[in-house]
């Protein structure tokens, strides 16, 4: 069983549209997050949910919106999608804040925008 | 400047070879993460270290939060070692990222 599913792998799409990437685990994890890898390979935290609390919000434009229903979900909703979007979205988990207990990572969802 | 640097950028070895990646820090962090990220994309947590040393088979992991800094020793390396190591601190609320190492381990 994945432990850290994020669906779609890849995404692309054109300007202007509005789109969304569902992440899912199944560890029991009590905090989700996202980040976003840019073409340079360097990985930046974007939000993170603690049990269903929003506890960081980097400064990333307001078109970004995540979304938790439950713990164990955390969906990332974009708006008027950009060029400058394109990237690798990674979700991931931990049973704290990143202090007590490793991160899980899902596979990523490569976003093009064309 | 990166509150979170990384040294050397690139790295190739030859199988067999000990290899150390350091990564020091600028901000006050109570855990420091080391990632493995393979050409294929996914990532993978190696360690999550606090204080002292960890080891998980060929890895090691050390760090000195009085001198800000982390060093991931593999020992024997193996050409499946090739990937972007990355390393990250953690405050509990924020986490910097540092920019990889990418090792190339020829056989």
């Amino acid at each position: 069983d994945t432990a850290v599913s994020q669906t779609p792998k890849y995404l692309v799409t054109q300007m202007g549209n509005d789109k969304s990437i569902k992440c899912e685990q199944n560890l029991g994890h009590d905090t989700m997050y996202w980040y976003k890898q840019d073409s340079k390979k360097f990985l930046k935290i974007m939000f993170s949910y603690n049990n269903k609390e929003l506890i960081i919000n980097e400064t990333v434009p307001n078109r970004f919106s995540p979304k938790s229903p439950d713990k164990a979900h955390l969906n990332l909703h974009i708006n008027s999608l950009e060029l400058g979007d394109s990237a690798v979205y990674f979700c991931a988990s931990s049973r704290g804040q990143g202090l007590v207990s490793p991160l899980h990572f899902g596979n990523g969802t490569r976003l093009t925008v064309t | 400047k990166n509150e979170v640097e990384q040294s050397p950028q690139n790295l190739t070895a030859q199988e067999g070879e000990f290899i150390t990646i350091n990564c020091s820090y600028s901000v006050g962090i109570s855990a420091l993460h080391w990632l493995q990220q393979h050409p294929g994309g996914g990532i993978v947590s190696l360690f999550m270290l606090s204080s002292g040393k960890k080891k998980h088979g060929r890895l090691i992991a050390t760090i000195n939060i009085q001198e800000k800094h982390s060093s991931l020793h593999i020992t024997a390396s193996h050409p499946r070692d090739s990937a972007v190591y990355i390393c990250a601190g953690t405050t509990g609320n924020q986490f910097y990222f540092g920019t990889g190492t990418s090792l190339t381990v020829i056989p």
